[in-house]
């Protein structure tokens, strides 16, 4: 089955540095990559996603890329805020869309100081 | 908010019980899955169901179980509860081939 490791497990940045997040996926047949913000006691909430056809998605401050020659794919915040302070998720699964199953990272917890 | 609701939001019970959790899917979703994330880790997928059909099974053992109805509401059974079993239990309902939307997990003790 899929495998997904995702480093680094925590990390710590100053408010308005960027914070780069990798994952690794060992199914190449893999094709949607999400990537979910969860905050203490909350459920995961998507964040962005991106699919096997397109190597690079971005959304205001969030930007994700995806090699799949090297299956890998890395999620990057730029001017953090202390409000993104969370545990992120990314997640890979085999399928046209999010309707299959995904198969989740271990997690990053991402602190931002103000 | 997802519009996903679980109950009970909390329980603990104790080794050899059985529990039994609910989810209510958002409006005019047919298909729920449900995960277990233990604490400290990913989500890790038990199974999916479509339209009140099995459809999809990660690695989990039989006494893992569950239904949908015709509603799209579903539950998930888990007999003989070992402490191992203790974990935040999120369900997502979603369109056959949709965004996931997750409710906010019901979270079982067992001791």
């Amino acid at each position: 089955g899929e495998n997904v490791e995702q480093h680094p497990s925590t990390l710590s940045v100053q408010e308005g540095d960027s914070a780069v997040i990798k994952c690794t996926y060992s199914d190449s047949a893999s094709n949607y990559f999400p990537w979910y913000k969860q905050e203490l006691g909350k459920r995961p909430q998507l964040i962005i996603d991106i699919r096997s056809n397109v190597g690079e998605k971005k959304d205001q401050r969030i930007a994700v890329t995806l090699n799949k020659t090297a299956k890998h794919f890395s999620l990057h915040i730029t001017e953090t805020q202390p409000e993104d302070s969370a545990v992120y998720f990314c997640a890979a699964s085999i399928g046209e869309t999010s309707g299959s199953r995904l198969t989740f990272g271990e997690g990053t917890q991402l602190t931002v100081n103000p | 908010e997802t519009g996903v609701t679980q109950s009970p939001t909390h329980l603990i019970k104790t080794r050899g019980q059985q529990v039994t959790l609910r989810c209510s899917s958002q409006s005019g979703h047919n298909t729920v899955s449900w995960y277990q994330q233990a604490l400290g880790q990913g989500p890790q997928f038990i199974f999916q169901y479509y339209r009140e059909e099995e459809n999809g099974r990660g690695n989990f053992p039989p006494r893992f179980s569950g239904l949908q109805f015709p509603n799209y509401s579903s539950e998930l059974n888990v007999n003989a509860l070992e402490l191992d079993d203790s974990a935040l239990y999120l369900c997502a309902s979603s369109l056959q081939y949709g965004e996931l939307f997750f409710g906010e997990g019901s979270r079982l003790t067992v001791l």
